[in-house]
């Protein structure tokens, strides 16, 4: 049992370029989500997606896309990155309605430099 | 709509004291209360979470943390750290209409000095 996976682990990408970030998740969780933590400013959240074929904008989400084809995988997409994308990003799962683990799942995190 | 503010950035703190990181949140509904504990190149786990019943809710690694919903409070709390205990901490706290937005704090980084 992996958890919650993300590739890759770094990246160095030029302004402008395209990249997508991959998440896996083995929990057969419902609820995937994408956050970008930034110093001093926590974790906020970018997109994020309660069940298979759907997603839905977060706090931040200008920059970025989403797809969930899959109920265990969650991409995230750079479709021509900025400076200002620079940032450690993090996917996360959790269940659907389970009344006893409101927790979600965290992935080891994509540290992406935008240069 | 759900804020959460840590009052602390940084807390230093020598092995075996007490320590206190203090959270407060802000809400017009009931909430779900998270800290979630994150070392150094690795993602958050959960340390331990308020839902209902008791106010002093148990976690992981000997930590506790004590709902206060008159001051609206979260604090999180152990009585002897150790220097394995130095990693950032972060309160997040979820409308309990449906746990899947969930508001972080901007995190208090605990450092434990030998």
């Amino acid at each position: 049992n992996a958890g919650v996976t993300q590739t890759p682990k770094f990246r160095v990408l030029k302004t402008g370029q395209s990249m997508t970030l991959l998440c896996a998740q083995d929990m057969n969780h419902e609820y995937m989500y994408w956050y970008r933590q930034d110093p001093g400013m926590g974790l906020r959240l970018i997109h994020y997606s309660v069940g298979e074929g759907t997603t839905a904008k977060g706090e931040v989400p200008d920059g970025y896309n989403v797809s969930r084809l899959k109920k265990q995988n969650f991409l995230l997409g750079l479709e021509s990155a900025a400076p200002s994308q620079t940032s450690v990003y993090f996917c996360a799962s959790s269940f659907q309605g389970d009344r006893v683990t409101y927790e979600q799942y965290f992935g080891p995190g994509t540290r992406l430099t935008v240069t | 709509a759900q804020s959460v503010t840590q009052l602390d950035s940084q807390v230093p703190v020598f092995e075996e004291a007490p320590v206190e990181l203090r959270c407060n949140y802000s809400s017009s509904v009931s909430v779900y209360l998270f800290w979630y504990v994150q070392y150094p190149n690795q993602g958050l786990q959960l340390l331990l979470k308020y839902l209902s019943g008791s106010t002093l809710v148990k976690g992981i690694n000997g930590f506790e943390a004590e709902f206060n919903k008159s001051q609206t409070s979260f604090h999180l709390r152990k009585p002897s750290v150790h220097i394995s205990d130095t990693a950032e901490y972060f309160c997040a706290v979820s409308p309990n209409t449906g746990g899947f937005k969930t508001i972080f704090g901007a995190g208090t980084r605990l450092f434990v000095k030998a």
